[in-house]
């Protein structure tokens, strides 16, 4: 059974720093590639970002290009999205999703980043 | 980029009745890139149709989806209560992207 938690929300001010993380269970997970997708508060979905099963390959959503980072840890069975220069509109649930095909196959219960002063 | 615009942006039926969500997109799409997800209140997603018609696994037959090009359509027969969800189409195309969404609710 798929299994992901994402940790590492939290309250952060504008400028600053938050690294979040994906557990990942239940599945192969060096095999698959890994997307995170954020959900603004009553708001609709938008994919941030991929990253290939090998790390070989990554791609960003033009808002958060340069300043987040998706990476991974196969040998952790997990996923990584280091966050830079926050904004307030980064405000969001961020979810890690396992890649099927095109697709977001399974996601994970997401974790709230809130950027405020 | 591909802009898809789902509507109506809420439907209310009442259980029983059938719900027909349309999803247009701005350029033609790949049926074999495009799928639906439903979302219950403070739940994540779940993928129920990819490939444009194709049910993902554990998802009842009430559910189907059809269309090709620039227009799609989730459609959900019989509705029960825990039909009530936001329902979200969603695209490759170099990039993904999702539609804005349409509201079920049950009366």
């Amino acid at each position: 059974q798929v299994h992901l938690v994402e940790s590492g929300g939290g309250v952060v001010q504008p400028g600053g720093s938050l690294r979040l993380s994906c557990a990942a269970s239940g599945f192969s997970f060096s095999g698959y590639g890994m997307h995170w997708v954020r959900q603004a508060p009553g708001k609709g979905l938008e994919w941030v970002a991929f990253i290939r099963y090998d790390g070989s390959n990554k791609q960003y959503a033009e808002s958060v290009k340069g300043r987040f980072t998706i990476s991974r840890d196969n040998s952790k069975n997990t996923l990584y999205f280091q966050m830079n220069s926050l904004r307030v509109e980064d405000t969001a649930v961020y979810y890690c999703a396992k890649k099927y095909s095109t697709y977001f196959h399974y996601w994970g219960q997401g974790t709230l980043v809130t950027v405020s002063s | 980029e591909i802009v898809l615009t789902q509507s109506p942006g809420t439907l209310s039926l009442s259980p029983g009745e059938r719900a027909t969500l349309s999803c247009r997109a701005s350029q033609t799409v790949s049926s074999s890139n495009l799928a639906w997800y439903q979302q219950k209140p403070g739940q994540a997603p779940r993928l129920l149709i990819y490939a444009a018609s194709s049910r993902a696994t554990g998802i009842p037959d009430r559910f189907s989806g059809s269309g090709s090009g620039t227009d799609f359509t989730l459609t959900i027969i019989r509705l029960e209560p825990e039909d009530c969800a936001v329902y979200y189409c969603q695209q490759y195309d170099n990039w993904w992207t999702f539609g804005q969404g349409t509201k079920v609710e049950i009366k």
